[in-house]
């Protein structure tokens, strides 16, 4: 049952580039979706979230689309550092989630090369 | 930085034993998870908490798992017989609200042999 895709695996990008990280989803009563960063052997890190009412947010070098009509949202991540390199989780909740539970994708591994 | 704290960091163990796994997620946070992945998986939720009860649970969270908050502070999950398929990273994560941004831990690595 994979109602969070991330089709990439893998990304690497030059230092300076921009990073776009995918991802799809196939459960329409998402309607909040957030971006996770994961370092080895840490937890995953809250980076930038979205609700299902706008088609972007932007915060710093990171900016989340959300196309719903697609069932799609992107992460951009300009300019790319090395130390961006991570594997990065796409998440979706919905709101008859009573348990705030989060559906993960299976993650994208960044590399950033100098 | 407000964090969540995990312990252990690695526990190995039996088939057929039971571990607790502690957390001490943050102090004015009132939501409490934990998550697993399976190495070379996704990160899977298990169960949610919230005001001393089991606010949601997957069909992994079955009848060997149960969660514990203890005290004021601790948060634990408990494997009442371990098998070998339940190896896997641990996060446990809180939030002040739903729709937020979790934090979690740093994970708790289990190893069951």
């Amino acid at each position: 049952d994979q109602q969070v895709k991330q089709n990439s695996p893998s990304l690497s990008v030059q230092e300076g580039r921009i990073s776009i990280l995918n991802c799809d989803y196939t459960n329409s009563m998402f309607d909040y979706f957030l971006w996770y960063k994961k370092y080895p052997a840490e937890g995953p890190t809250f980076l930038i979230s979205i609700s299902s009412i706008k088609d972007k947010n932007e915060d710093g070098r990171f900016t989340v689309f959300l196309n719903k009509s697609a069932k799609h949202l992107s992460l951009h991540i300009v300019p790319s550092q090395p130390g961006d390199s991570a594997v990065y989780f796409c998440a979706a909740t919905s709101p008859g989630n009573a348990g705030n539970m989060l559906t993960f994708g299976g993650g994208t591994r960044l590399m950033v090369k100098p | 930085e407000p964090e969540v704290t995990q312990t252990p960091s690695h526990q190995v163990t039996q088939m057929g034993q039971e571990v607790i796994l502690r957390c001490v997620p943050i102090s004015n946070h009132l939501y409490f998870y934990w998550y697993r992945q399976i190495l070379g998986q996704k990160v899977e939720f298990l169960v949610s908490f919230y005001n001393n009860e089991i606010s949601e649970k997957s069909e992994i969270f079955d009848d060997q798992f149960s969660v514990e908050r203890p005290d004021g502070s601790n948060f634990t999950l408990k494997i009442r017989s371990t098998k070998l398929e339940d190896s896997a990273m641990y996060f446990c994560a809180s939030s002040e609200g739903p729709g937020g941004g979790y934090t979690f831990g740093s994970g708790t690595r289990l190893t069951v042999v």
